[in-house]
């Protein structure tokens, strides 16, 4: 099956500690994306990727780091310096090319707690 | 920079009643807008899109979006309500040069059997 797994579904963190959300896929889409997602505040875009080996800071990029190291995998490392890191974490991804082809397919999400 | 409102957060129908959910954006230019739905404990996933030509658009499961560019919005309709229609639903609107998206609050949409 084709898609998009984030994986864990279920998250704890510490004070203090940094902790990664991982994000595959396997549409073979260029652009990937990390979405924030709190209850009445909607979908906020964190960063994303275009292509291999490049990234963006989105609005909220604060206390957040990604790679992008290979064209399926689009890890997202929520660091001690995020002071509020509770959310649903969404992650999407598209194709790159035609605008009207670019439609974003979206995870399941991790829903992250702070212990 | 872009915005995009939904000024219905919460909706409570009946089964068979007609839905119009409201979306309103704030860019000027070139739009590509979008409705996407999250029914309880699945993916977000898109109902319908518009980039160009008839206002009008239709989507999945008998949903309908009008684009009125003097308006800056982008309502989301479907003539009955189904219980299972009982979802979240996120207007959204493209940003054309990083090609992400913008997205609203977000409406929940309750239906009652």
């Amino acid at each position: 099956d084709g898609g998009i797994t984030q994986s864990p579904k279920y998250l704890f963190r510490k004070e203090g500690q940094n902790v990664t959300l991982s994000c595959e896929q396997n549409l073979n889409h260029d652009a990937m994306y990390w979405y924030r997602q709190d209850p009445g505040q909607g979908l906020r875009l964190i960063y994303y990727s275009q292509i291999v080996n490049d990234f963006q800071k989105g609005d909220i990029a604060e206390g957040y780091s990604v790679s992008r190291e290979k064209k399926e995998s689009f890890p997202l490392t929520v660091t001690s310096a995020q002071k509020n890191p509770t959310a649903f974490y969404l992650c999407a991804s598209s194709i790159r090319g035609n605008l009207a082809k670019n439609i974003q397919y979206f995870g399941a999400g991790t829903r992250l707690s702070v212990l | 920079a872009q915005s995009v409102s939904q000024h219905n957060h919460h909706v409570i129908l009946s089964e068979a009643a007609s839905l119009e959910l409201g979306c309103n954006y704030s860019y000027g230019g070139t739009v590509n807008l979008f409705w996407y739905v999250q029914y309880p404990g699945q993916h977000l996933q898109l109902l319908l899109k518009y980039f160009s030509g008839d206002p009008l658009v239709k989507g999945i499961k008998g949903f309908e979006a009008e684009f009125i560019k003097s308006k800056f919005s982008f309502n989301l309709r479907k003539p009955s309500v189904q219980w299972s229609d009982t979802a979240e639903y996120f207007c959204a609107v493209m940003n054309t040069g990083r090609r992400a998206l913008t997205f609203g609050s977000g409406t929940r949409l309750q239906v009652q059997p």
